[in-house]
């Protein structure tokens, strides 16, 4: 079964601490997206990548940073530069080959501050 | 330029009433117009999309309506139910995007039984 898988479902960080939300796909799309989601509000971008080895920042970037070393996987690391990382984070991924093709979500990871 | 204003905010409708959420889009490039529908702890899911090149596609219950010259587009749910109780959000992408989406702020709409 086809699909995006994101994991942990619930993390947690300390102050000062790296963490890494992983995301993986079997849907053989090119590219692939980081979102944010606060309470009430609409989905941020942060990261994406249309291809292996390249990535663009989005319009939230600050605070992580991304790689897409295979074309399946596409992890995001919240640094301890973001000093505000509560949120659910979303990943995502699309066909490339043109615009206009809608992105497939996975469920998220809620991550919160200790 | 890039951004797309949706509203309402929140929407309560009674069960068997017509759920009405509405987009406003400034890029002219946008050819591309999805509606994702998002349970609490979910991700989106796509629910219905459309092209420019109507004015209206129905899916089921769900019909989106598209004002190319207002630059404006809606989603209508028929029949609301209380398990379209959700948060919808709206979106938007082009040729100048390549294959990003620009989302709405979302809807959150409750069915009441």
């Amino acid at each position: 079964d086809g699909g995006i898988t994101q994991s942990p479902k619930y993390l947690f960080r300390k102050e000062g601490q790296n963490v890494t939300l992983s995301c993986e796909q079997n849907l053989n799309h090119d590219a692939m997206y980081w979102y944010r989601q606060d309470p009430g509000q609409g989905l941020r971008l942060i990261y994406y990548s249309q291809i292996v080895n390249d990535f663009q920042k989005g319009d939230i970037a600050e605070g992580y940073s991304v790689s897409r070393e295979k074309k399946e996987s596409f992890p995001l690391t919240v640094t301890s530069a973001q000093k505000n990382p509560t949120a659910f984070y979303l990943c995502a991924s699309s066909i490339r080959t043109r615009p206009g093709q809608p992105q497939h979500f996975g469920d998220g990871t809620r991550l919160s501050i200790l | 330029q890039q951004q797309v204003k949706q509203s309402p905010q929140s929407l309560i409708v009674q069960k068997g009433g017509i759920s009405i959420i509405n987009c406003a889009y400034e890029n002219t490039a946008f050819d591309y117009f999805p509606w994702y529908q998002q349970f609490p702890g979910k991700g989106p899911a796509l629910l219905i999309a459309i092209r420019p090149d109507v004015s209206e596609k129905k899916e089921g219950r769900f019909t989106i309506s598209f004002n190319k010259s207002a630059k404006q587009f809606s989603l209508h749910i028929m029949d609301s139910q209380p398990g379209d109780s959700a948060t919808y959000f709206c979106a938007a992408t082009g040729e100048t995007s390549g294959s990003r989406l620009t989302f709405g702020e979302g809807t959150q709409l409750t069915v009441n039984p």
